[in-house]
Order: structure tokens, then C-alpha cells, then sequence
């Protein structure tokens, strides 16, 4: 079946210029998440949706990021003003939420933003 | 806070031996471990989980092994292929809900 998909897989943005990055998670999915991927690191945690309920936003790194979970399905990450430090992959997973007995995450195959 | 370490950044095996890569986690409330392998521009993909009420899970050339008591887990994969080549990340649950802690990553280097 159809996993995670993430767009654009690259993007290339001038310093200061507002990105939008998009994530469509497996169907039936409730839970959502976002984590950034520094050169030759870990992952990071951004923000976690889970069905209705108020997302954790307490990953982000700065209020110039935000993230929108319309319908219960697809996420939008919104970085504004760019700046170099943004520069990362940044990860989208989801997973079937809260209430099951796994954690498991699948991963889509991430968006490498590039700062010039 | 809260935080997953790995005790080697990178790990050279020769091919058919066997691999071993080492995880540390701080939350003595995590009760579920996963780890993942990432390939080079993929996404992490799942391998093998554990949940805290077992020490010892096995699958397919892979075994997780749980210390609760040293908070240490380990990854374990038998005669190691050049496919298994990447970057091994353990993870260990937050607590509470869904939530996943990921460690830096350990790269794998299968040489023939």
C-alpha cells in the first residue's frame, strides 16, 4: 500500500524567503509527526498531531516554524523568514495513534532544504 | 532532558560477521524501544521493536536485547550483508503517548 509521501523532495530557498513543506501520511493514520534532520545527526522532534487533539508543539525550534494538520489527514510545515540553521531534512511519519498498542512510525522519504 | 545515546558514531565489519550497535537511554519510564535503519536520502525504516516487559526479541538476522536495570539496548545482526550498510538509529518512547526519543545514529560500514 501507499506509505508516506513527502513534497517537494528538495527545495532550494533564498535566506529570508518562507517555505512550505508537505506530508501525506498512510490512510487511517491518526497520529502525525515532523522531525528535522541535521547533516550527519540524529533526528529531532518538531511537533506531534494526534487526531483533534491540540498538537505538541514543543519541538520547534522558533516561532517561525508552524505546522497545520487539515482534515485529520495531510500536514503542512511552515518555516518563515528562512535562515541558514534551517538548512536540514526534515521527516514526516506517522503512525496509527494514540490508543494502539504500537509506536511504531513510518517515515517518508524526507525534504532536503537547501538555504542560499 | 530526556535522551538517547549511542556509544559508537560509526562501525566497520567485515562481511559475514556479525554486528553489534549499542544504545543508552535516560527515561527509566520509556517502555518501548525501536530501532530503524536509514539508507542514504530514505527515510528510516523500522527493523525491530521491544516493549519493556521482555529483554530478548529476535527476527529475521536481527535481535534487540533490553537492559532495563543499565537502561542499554543493543542491536544485533547475524552474518552481516552489504545491504546492511547504513545508519542504525535506536529510539525509546517519551512516555505517556506516541512519542519517540531518537539517539544520533550509529553508521554501519559492511566491507567484503
Amino acid at each position: 500500500g501507499a506509505g508516506v509521501s513527502q513534497s517537494p523532495s528538495n527545495k532550494v530557498t533564498e535566506k529570508g524567503k518562507d517555505v512550505e513543506l508537505r506530508c501525506d501520511p498512510i490512510s487511517g493514520h491518526t497520529a502525525l509527526y515532523w522531525y528535522r534532520q541535521s547533516l550527519g545527526q540524529g533526528l529531532e522532534f518538531l511537533i506531534y498531531f494526534q487526531g483533534n487533539s491540540a498538537p505538541d508543539k514543543s519541538g520547534l525550534p522558533s516561532d517561525r516554524f508552524s505546522a497545520e494538520r487539515t482534515g485529520g489527514s495531510v500536514s503542512t510545515l511552515t518555516i518563515q523568514r528562512t535562515q541558514q540553521e534551517d538548512a536540514a531534512v526534515y521527516l514526516c511519519a506517522s503512525s496509527l495513534g494514540a490508543g494502539t498498542v504500537t509506536y511504531e512510525q513510518y517515515f517518508g522519504p524526507g525534504t532536503r532544504l537547501t538555504v542560499t | 532532558g530526556e535522551s538517547v545515546g549511542l556509544h559508537l558514531p560509526t562501525l566497520s565489519v567485515q562481511e559475514g560477521d556479525n554486528s553489534i550497535i549499542n544504545c543508552a537511554y535516560s527515561n527509566s519510564a520509556s517502555d518501548y524501544f525501536i530501532w530503524y535503519k536509514q539508507e542514504s536520502g530514505k527515510g528510516p525504516q523500522f527493523i525491530i521493536d521491544i516493549r519493556s516487559n521482555m529483554d530478548k526479541r529476535q527476527g529475521q538476522r536481527v535481535t534487540v536485547l533490553l537492559n532495563k536495570t543499565v537502561k542499554h539496548l543493543s542491536l544485533q545482526i547475524a552474518a552481516t550483508q552489504p545491504g546492511d550498510s547504513a545508519v542504525y538509529f535506536c529510539a525509546a518512547s517519551a512516555g505517556g503517548y506516541n512519542k519517540l526519543i531518537f539517539g544520533a545514529g550509529t553508521r554501519l560500514a559492511v566491507h567484503p
